[in-house]
């Protein structure tokens, strides 16, 4: 079954304690992105990648890493998490990364800082 | 002004009614329009692109309205399974290459007996 899978669904964790939150395709696609949901605002790009080892900030990068160096999988990195930092998160792809494309996304991540 | 604006809701209906919400986008270079659909907490899916002649699946049509920046879906004889949030996306495409989407916060839409 073609689906973008992340881990875990949720996670609670403590200020400064490093995360690592996985994401993976099986669709073979090129494109594929970080976005964190607050209420009030919305879905917001934390960071994207066109392709293997090529990745930029999106929209709200600061706390974030990210790495692309296979195809299927875009880590997202917390270094030292905080507070603010709660929130649901959704990795998604699409097959080029194509303005006219279709994303996918997967189930998603809720993730307390505590 | 926020580049992407829905009406948060929520719309409460009740079943068999048709209902429309709107979404308007503030820059006009802004090239592929999307409505997804989320339920409580669950990732978005996409229920239908937005093509500027309008397109119809069922019982959703979507329009674009390129003058007046703004995209709408309307939902006709709403069901129960229609509750949920429908979320306005909009892509800008960037200079270099690559491209940006925007979402809206979604309108929260509950269709009651």
């Amino acid at each position: 079954e073609a689906q973008v899978t992340q881990n875990p669904r949720y996670l609670i964790t403590v200020t400064g304690k490093k995360l690592t939150v996985t994401c993976s395709q099986n669709m073979n696609h090129e494109y594929m992105s970080w976005y964190r949901q607050d209420p009030g605002l919305g879905l917001r790009q934390i960071y994207y990648s066109m392709n293997v080892e090529v990745t930029d900030k999106g929209d709200v990068p600061e706390g974030y890493k990210v790495s692309r160096k296979e195809k299927r999988n875009f880590p997202l990195i917390l270094e030292s998490p905080s507070p603010n930092q709660t929130s649901l998160y959704f990795c998604a792809s699409s097959p080029l990364g194509r303005a006219n494309e279709k994303l996918f996304f997967g189930s998603g991540t809720q993730l307390s800082v505590l | 002004r926020k580049e992407v604006e829905q009406d948060p809701g929520p719309f409460n209906v009740p079943e068999g009614a048709t209902v429309a919400f709107n979404c308007t986008y503030s820059n006009s270079a802004s090239q592929s329009f999307f409505w997804y659909r989320q339920d409580c907490r669950k990732e978005p899916k996409l229920l239908m692109s937005v093509y500027s002649s309008g397109n119809e699946d069922g019982r959703f049509t979507a329009q674009l309205n390129r003058a007046s920046q703004y995209i709408s879906l309307l939902i006709r004889d709403s069901k129960l399974s229609d509750s949920a949030t429908y979320l306005c996306v909009v892509t800008l495409i960037l200079t270099g290459g690559g491209n940006k989407l925007t979402f809206g916060t979604g309108t929260q839409l509950k269709v009651e007996l």
